[in-house]
């Protein structure tokens, strides 16, 4: 079945440790996004590529990082100068045609030690 | 600046009565509009859409929402609620490209 896998599905962080969050799908979709998920505040866009090899920043990328060296994967880094880390992390992915919506993964819970 | 309003955190309802949840928006030009909804610890599922034409959509479970473009609106409806609907809502607009702008969620609670 066709889909996006995200994991770790919990994972916790220790204070001055970076992280990465590991977003993969098999639907080859050219856009893929991250974003963040907290109580009352809806998504937040972090970062969101529409091609390999190039990404944009979102609304709140500081203290994030991301790549996107194959078509399937995005993988998001939470680093230690996000201070704020603790949160519900999506991934989703969308054709680039112009009417499609997002599918989305089944998010990974990032927790602070 | 783009948004999105749900101006309703929860919204309680009978099984068997019709339910609705809101949904404004204030955007430029003329975007597609999405609604999704969330169980617990997982992602988000789409239901359904409106790009153009018939100002009533249909979706996936028996939802429909209605596109009302003086009003900036596109309310969720479904004719008869199930326990099942009780979930996380979402409206989303993409006024453009790829960026897409979510409202900040309404939880439906459908009582037996």
């Amino acid at each position: 079945d066709g889909g996006i896998t995200q994991s770790p599905k919990y994972l916790f962080r220790k204070e001055g440790q970076n992280v990465t969050l590991s977003c993969e799908q098999n639907l080859n979709h050219d856009a893929m996004y991250w974003y963040r998920q907290d109580p009352g505040q809806g998504l937040r866009l972090i970062y969101y590529s529409q091609i390999v090899n190039d990404f944009q920043k979102g609304d709140i990328a500081e203290g994030y990082s991301v790549s996107r060296e194959k078509k399937e994967s995005f993988p998001l880094t939470v680093t230690s100068a996000q201070k704020n880390p603790t949160a519900f992390y999506l991934c989703a992915s969308r054709t680039t045609q112009d009417n499609q919506p997002q599918h989305f993964g089944d998010g990974t819970r990032l927790s602070i030690l | 600046a783009q948004s999105v309003a749900q101006p309703e955190d929860q919204v309680n309802v009978a099984e068997g009565n019709p339910l609705t949840v809101k949904c404004t928006y204030s955007v430029s030009g003329n975007p597609y509009l999405f609604w999704y909804v969330q169980y617990p610890n997982r992602g988000l599922q789409f239901l359904l859409k409106y790009i153009t034409g018939d100002n009533l959509v249909k979706g996936s479970y028996g939802f429909e929402a209605e596109f009302n473009k003086s009003q900036t609106s596109f309310h969720l409806k479904k004719p008869s609620a199930l326990v099942s609907d009780s979930a996380l809502y979402f409206c989303a607009v993409r006024p453009y490209f790829n960026k897409f702008y979510f409202g900040s969620g309404t939880k439906l609670n459908v009582k037996p």
